[in-house]
């Protein structure tokens, strides 16, 4: 099946720094890609959704000066977490979707990031 | 009410049974998917479905679009199958998830 890689699989950082985390898809080009957050022992909520070379769409409650998304291929979709804070601390996943509308997503293995 | 809603929310089960998962939804949809998430964090998409059925070795997922309603079925249980099954609908909208533990 199709492939999608996430890196940094794991950051730890501190405080008020920005954190950038890569979604690629390896074997095929997606159109969309969705970025997700996972608390601990929670479900998985969608943060945006971007499209290539387009702004995201950001979901209600997602602040988009901080969490700034970038498509700039049809293979490469990057999330950075600007001015970190403790409470970002999360599990973040992103899919990609290769059809717009289409709804087959193949999901990257997520990036766990520790503010402190 | 969450949009979507899924039973159990935790289930063990002996190696070897037959177990069901199930999953209510109250919007309208086009197709549902159901994923598993592994203790890690990663996540598999295990089938994407807007009618009937669908196999794939030892799962199957039915949907019922009239009723809202979609189940995930794993016959012959295996302690590998232990993980977190999401069904989700649209962009996604998750389920809460179910935690399954099988033992051998």
């Amino acid at each position: 099946g199709a492939v999608v890689s996430q890196h940094p699989s794991w950051v730890i950082c501190k405080s008020g720094t920005s954190v950038k985390i890569e979604c690629r898809s390896l074997d095929f080009q997606a159109t969309t890609m969705f970025w997700y957050r996972q608390f601990p022992k929670q479900s998985l909520m969608l943060m945006a959704t971007s499209n290539e070379g387009s702004k995201a769409t950001y979901e209600q409650g997602v602040e988009k000066d901080k969490f700034l998304i970038n498509h700039a291929s049809l293979t490469l979709s990057t999330l950075t977490v600007t001015s970190a804070h403790p409470e970002d601390s999360s599990f973040y996943i992103c899919s990609a979707g290769q059809v717009v509308g289409r709804e087959t997503q193949y999901f990257g293995p997520g990036t766990r990031l520790l503010v402190l | 009410k969450n949009e979507v809603e899924q039973s159990p929310q935790n289930l063990t089960a002996q190696e070897g049974e037959f177990i069901t998962i199930n999953c209510s939804y109250s919007v309208g949809i086009s197709a549902l998917h159901w994923l598993q998430q592994h203790p890690g964090g990663g996540i598999v998409s295990l089938f994407m479905l807007s009618s009937g059925k669908k196999k794939h070795g030892r799962l199957i997922a039915t949907i019922n679009i009239q009723e809202k309603h979609s189940s995930l079925h794993i016959t012959a249980s295996h302690p590998r199958d232990s993980a977190v099954y999401i069904c989700a609908v649209r962009k996604l909208i998750f389920g809460t998830g179910t935690r399954l533990q099988v033992f051998p």
